[in-house]
């Protein structure tokens, strides 16, 4: 079993549309949790950033923790054309020292016009 | 100004040969990395950097060798290339080793995509 699992996608939905994407994980001591967005042919951009259990909103981003369920989410509202991208979850342990992140494999979302 | 920047960005070269890619940033950043992505996109990190000191080697064969000759470089080299090393792979940098938080953030390269024939 990977350490991080995420459905590969792909995911189609029309503009406009709520999307929700998710990450489930076996190691319990993550406890930094983040979602880049990754254009095809460019490299990942850190998109949210949270630490431990909870919420935390961006303007039209939603990133949502439960720890106890080990389960992140990424919501989208209004969702645009722009957001087409891959997006990954990555988590860890600690946020210095010899860490290193662990990444999901990541969804491919296509926004239909 | 591009940020952190690698080349070359696509490569094809014969199995059996070797090849380098380079990678700068101008970000005045501490910390280095090469991660890679394979065709599922499953990014992967291989090595990093802290002020020219390897911190991290993930069990990586030994055919891949990282050398940082400042610490706003940071180079990789792989010997004896073979099919399964073709992948993508993306130099990143961050102000000291972390994992990406709002106040550290990982900021990566746009990748060099290498075939191996």
């Amino acid at each position: 079993q990977k350490e991080v699992e995420q459905d590969p996608g792909p995911l189609s939905v029309p503009e406009g549309a709520i999307v929700s994407l998710n990450c489930t994980y076996s190691n319990s001591a993550f406890q930094y949790f983040m979602w880049y967005r990754q254009y095809s042919r460019k490299g990942p951009e850190l998109l949210m950033y949270t630490y431990s259990s909870g919420n935390k909103e961006d303007g039209r981003f939603t990133a949502q923790v439960d720890k106890s369920s080990k389960y992140i989410s990424l919501f989208i509202r209004d969702s645009q054309p722009s957001d087409s991208a891959t997006y990954l979850c990555a988590m860890s342990a600690s946020n210095f020292g010899n860490e290193k992140l662990t990444f999901g494999t990541g969804t491919r979302l296509t926004i239909i016009p | 100004d591009t940020a952190v920047s690698q080349t070359p960005k696509y490569l094809v070269t014969q199995m059996g040969n070797d090849k380098s890619i380079k990678c700068e940033q101008n970000l005045g950043h501490d910390t280095m990395y090469w991660y890679k992505q394979d065709s599922k996109k499953f990014l992967k990190i291989m090595f990093s950097y802290n002020n020219k000191e390897l911190i991290i080697n993930e069990t990586v064969p030994n055919r891949f060798s990282p050398k940082s000759p400042d610490k706003a470089h940071l180079n990789l080299h792989i010997n004896s290339l073979e099919l399964g090393d073709s992948a993508v792979y993306f130099c990143a940098s961050s102000q000291s080793i972390g994992t990406g938080s709002s106040g550290n953030t990982i900021y990566f390269g746009e990748g060099s995509w290498l075939t191996v024939v």
